[in-house]
Parts: structure tokens; C-alpha cells; sequence
């Protein structure tokens, strides 16, 4: 299996604040590379897509980067709906497998 | 739009089946390209891939749980559903149903249900 490792596990910011949120894979995954958005008592929402591609919908102050091994998050100017959890996920090979998650929680 | 409505019983004893049925509307089960998923998370937050039934009727399991683990889909009823046999309290988890969206990405997930193993 690929394993998905994220970090940090939390971070602490603020309104307004730009982060950055890493993920990296086992193995070359590139570019099926997924983050997806948790709110608590919710399913995880998709954000972006292959590496880059936004969502329909997501607002575009959400970017994500990367190539082999090595995935961003980026969100920049946060906004209150922004403190949430972020997990990544490879579908280059089954079984698909996701990391543990980022959670991102007001300063 | 895609909806997806997960329903099933919340408590299940120890060694008997879990049985769980994704209904889905707005989309159709058997259309290309589509792949429906079920996925499970943890208490301690972490997400397992279980498996999938794509629009073929062909269906692909994680191997960790290829074992006990069934995917069916009634056409008809646009719905799929999930059978998990022998299971312990660390079968315990919210079970989501998804679609993913060519073997890409989990577009649309359903409200997900909390399973609890316990006697």
C-alpha cells in the first residue's frame, strides 16, 4: 500500500494568515494526488483534485502544488469557515489510502 | 447533483454481518465512469478505502478486508450496498458511501452513518 504521511498534525493561525499544509507519499504518485476539507459531523468535502485542479465551487484561495512524492495545500488569507481538517488522499493505486489529516485551528 | 443517503442498523454485535445501503439519486449507478465507493473513519479520525462497485458491475476491494467484504448494486433501485462479516469492535466507525469519480477522486459523499460493534 502507499502510505500518506501529513504534516504538521495541527497548525494554529489566523483570519488573514496564508498556510501551508505537506503531504507526502511512499512512492511517485504524481499527479493523483486529492485534499478534501472536514467539517466536524461531516463527510470530508473535495477541494482539489489532481494535484491542482479546484473543485467546482471551492473558492480559490485554496491552490495545491506538488510532483513524485511531495504535495501543498495552500490557503491563503484564511477565513473563519477555513479552520477545519484537511486530509489528503493518492489514487494512483488501489487501495486508495489517505493521510491522517491537518487540523487547522484559530490562534 | 449527485446524492448519496447511506442508511443501515447503527449497532451490530460482535461476529454477526454488517449490512449498510448507499441510495443514490441525481446520477445513475450504471453510468460511465463512475465508480461508488464505500469508506469508513475511525474515532481517531483516520479514513479507510473498503472498496468499489464501478458502472460495469465490476467490484475491487482494499486487501486488508478483501476477505470479509461484499459490494452489491441493485440497478433497478439505484442503490449499492456493503456486507462486512465478522465483525469486531474494531470494525466500530462512521461508514460513508461515496462516488469516485473515474478511480480519480470522491466527489460526492453521502451523510455518513455511525456503526458501533458492540454486544
Amino acid at each position: 500500500d502507499i502510505q500518506m504521511t501529513q504534516s504538521p498534525p495541527s497548525l494554529s493561525a489566523s483570519v488573514g494568515d496564508t498556510v501551508t499544509l505537506t503531504c507526502r507519499a511512499s512512492q511517485n504518485i504524481s499527479p493523483y494526488l486529492n485534499w478534501y476539507q472536514q467539517k466536524p459531523g461531516k463527510a470530508p468535502a473535495l477541494l482539489i483534485y489532481k494535484t491542482s485542479s479546484l473543485q467546482n465551487g471551492v473558492p480559490s484561495r485554496f491552490s495545491g502544488s506538488g510532483s513524485g512524492t511531495d504535495f501543498t495545500l495552500t490557503i491563503t488569507s484564511l477565513q473563519p469557515e477555513d479552520f477545519q481538517t484537511y486530509f489528503c488522499q493518492q489514487s494512483h493505486s488501489t487501495p486508495y489510502t489517505f493521510g491522517q489529516g491537518t487540523k487547522v485551528d484559530i490562534k | 447533483q449527485v446524492q448519496l443517503q447511506a442508511s443501515g442498523p447503527g449497532l451490530v454485535e460482535p461476529s454477526q454481518t454488517l449490512s449498510l445501503t448507499c441510495s443514490v439519486s441525481g446520477g445513475s449507478i450504471t453510468g460511465g465512469a463512475s465508480y461508488w465507493s464505500w469508506i469508513r473513519q475511525y474515532p481517531g479520525k483516520g479514513l479507510e478505502w473498503i472498496g468499489y462497485i464501478n458502472y460495469r458491475g465490476n467490484t475491487y476491494f482494499n486487501p486488508s478486508l478483501k476477505s470479509r467484504v461484499t459490494i452489491s448494486r441493485d440497478t433497478s433501485n439505484s442503490h449499492f450496498s456493503l456486507k462486512l462479516t465478522s465483525v469486531t469492535a474494531a470494525d466500530t466507525a462512521v461508514y460513508y458511501c461515496t462516488r469516485d469519480y473515474n478511480g480519480l477522486y470522491f466527489d460526492f459523499w453521502g451523510q455518513g452513518i455511525l456503526v458501533t460493534v458492540s454486544s
